[in-house]
């Protein structure tokens, strides 16, 4: 199975701050690779799928980066609403896995 | 709006089946796309248990393949999962989600499933 690792899995930060959350694959994933939200009793959120694609309605202060083994979920200026846990996900090849997610928390 | 809800008997004893439903609204499931479901046990991280495609193939995650059974409704709209001979390791939030090509675009709320005598 190809192992997923986020970096870092928590991380505390304030209103207006700009988040970078790491993804690093075990091996070759090419741009398979999405971004997801979650929050509690809520449906995961899809932020972003080849990468780096914005999912319609994702706001544009989200962005994700990377190939290969080394990806990035950019979070440009948090809002409020954005304190969550945030996980990555290859699918370049079965079985799908997860990072085992970054909970972003309010400093 | 595409909407996916989950629905199971709730507790589930060890050795039994888990049962699950996921019902699909906002878009009819014969038109396309696979459909997945995903498991977080307790305080744990994101499992993929395995997909099946609009028109029935599947594919499973192999440590959970010997266990697991998807099925699919196209007259109700639902996908089904069944998971026989669980243990307290089962125990987690089910979710059920589209999938285009590998990336989850909807996902349904979860549905807690606790097995337990």
């Amino acid at each position: 199975d190809i192992q997923m690792t986020q970096s870092p899995s928590s991380l505390s930060a304030s209103v207006g701050d700009r988040v970078n959350i790491t993804c690093r694959a075990s091996q070759g994933i090419s741009r398979w690779l999405a971004w997801y939200q979650e929050k509690p009793e809520k449906a995961p959120k899809s932020l972003i799928y080849a990468a780096s694609s914005l999912r319609s309605g994702v706001p544009s202060r989200f962005s994700g980066s990377g190939s290969g083994t080394d990806f990035t979920l950019t979070i440009s200026s948090l809002q409020p609403e954005d304190f969550a846990t945030y996980y990555c996900q290859q699918y370049e090849d079965y079985p799908y896995t997860f990072g085992q997610g970054t909970k972003v928390e309010m400093k | 709006q595409v909407q996916l809800q989950e629905s199971g008997p709730g507790p589930v004893k060890p050795l039994e089946t888990l049962s699950l439903t996921c019902a699909v609204s906002g878009f009819s499931i014969s038109r396309g796309y696979s459909w997945d479901w995903i498991r977080q046990p307790p305080g744990k991280g994101l499992e993929w248990i395995g997909r099946i495609s609009h028109s029935g193939s599947t594919y499973y995650n192999p440590s959970l393949k010997s266990r697991v059974t998807m099925s699919v409704d196209w007259t109700e709209n639902e996908i089904y999962l069944k998971l026989s001979s669980v243990t307290a390791a089962d125990t987690a939030v089910y979710y059920c989600a589209r999938d285009p090509e590998g990336a989850f675009d909807y996902w349904g709320r979860g549905t807690l499933v606790t097995v337990s005598a």
